[in-house]
């Protein structure tokens, strides 16, 4: 079964940084775009961040440009998202999804993981 | 600021068919695909109809997806308790280079 985990989500005060991870298995993770999509408490889902399956494209929402930064690593199956400066608004379930199809990255997202909490309070 | 709207809510009781509309622009869903999630109460978002009218494998056929122009929708057939979810529609905006939600519609099952 395809299957997406994220960890690294936490506590962490205004202005500071954390680094989430997702790992991807039964699946063949260097073919496929990857994403981050993030839901504040009682709010509605937000895209964060696209990589595509070579790292060549990548694109951010207005609201995290230049303080995350995503990457992944194909040899470990693995997906990031650096966020450095982090604000109060922030805080949000993250998960992370692939894209539906191999070689795509305007597509839907098809599975998700679970999500991983992040808070940003002092 | 979500870039796609729907209506914050769209009730119905077992049986009935409910719509759900997304209402965007010529450089999302007047270009691009539309793609809708249910999200189950404390769940991740699960991939409901993608390239505006397909359903993944699983996916009960009483859930179908239309778009004309720069508008989508979701139909519900025969609504059943277990469709009690928020749903959102999704597409990629090609002038902000960037995948954009709906604002999501709430289902209560009455």
């Amino acid at each position: 079964e395809v299957q997406l985990v994220e960890s690294g989500g936490g506590l962490v005060k205004p202005g500071g940084s954390l680094r989430l991870s997702c790992a991807g298995s039964a699946f063949t993770f260097s073919s496929h775009s990857m994403n981050w999509v993030r839901q504040a408490p009682g709010k509605g889902l937000e895209w964060v961040s696209s990589i595509s399956s070579s790292s060549s494209y990548i694109y951010y929402a207005d609201s995290v440009k230049g303080r995350f930064t995503i990457s992944r690593d194909n040899a470990k199956n693995s997906l990031y998202l650096q966020m450095n400066s982090l604000r109060a608004e922030d805080t949000a379930v993250y998960y992370c999804a692939r894209a539906r199809k191999a070689a795509a990255t305007r597509v839907g997202f098809d599975p998700w993981g679970q999500g991983t909490v992040v808070t940003v309070s002092s | 600021q979500s870039v796609l709207t729907q209506p914050p809510s769209a009730s119905g009781t077992p049986g009935q068919r409910v719509t759900i509309s997304c209402s965007g622009s010529s450089s999302n869903i007047g270009s691009n695909t539309v793609n809708w999630y249910q999200q189950l109460p404390g769940t991740a978002p699960k991939l409901l109809i993608y390239s505006n009218n397909q359903r993944p494998s699983g996916v009960p056929d009483r859930f179908s997806g239309s778009k004309s122009g720069t508008s989508a929708s979701l139909a519900i057939s025969g609504l059943q308790s277990e469709d009690e979810a928020d749903y959102y529609c999704a597409a990629w905006d090609d002038s902000l280079n960037a995948h954009v939600f709906g604002t999501g519609t709430k289902v209560p099952v009455l």
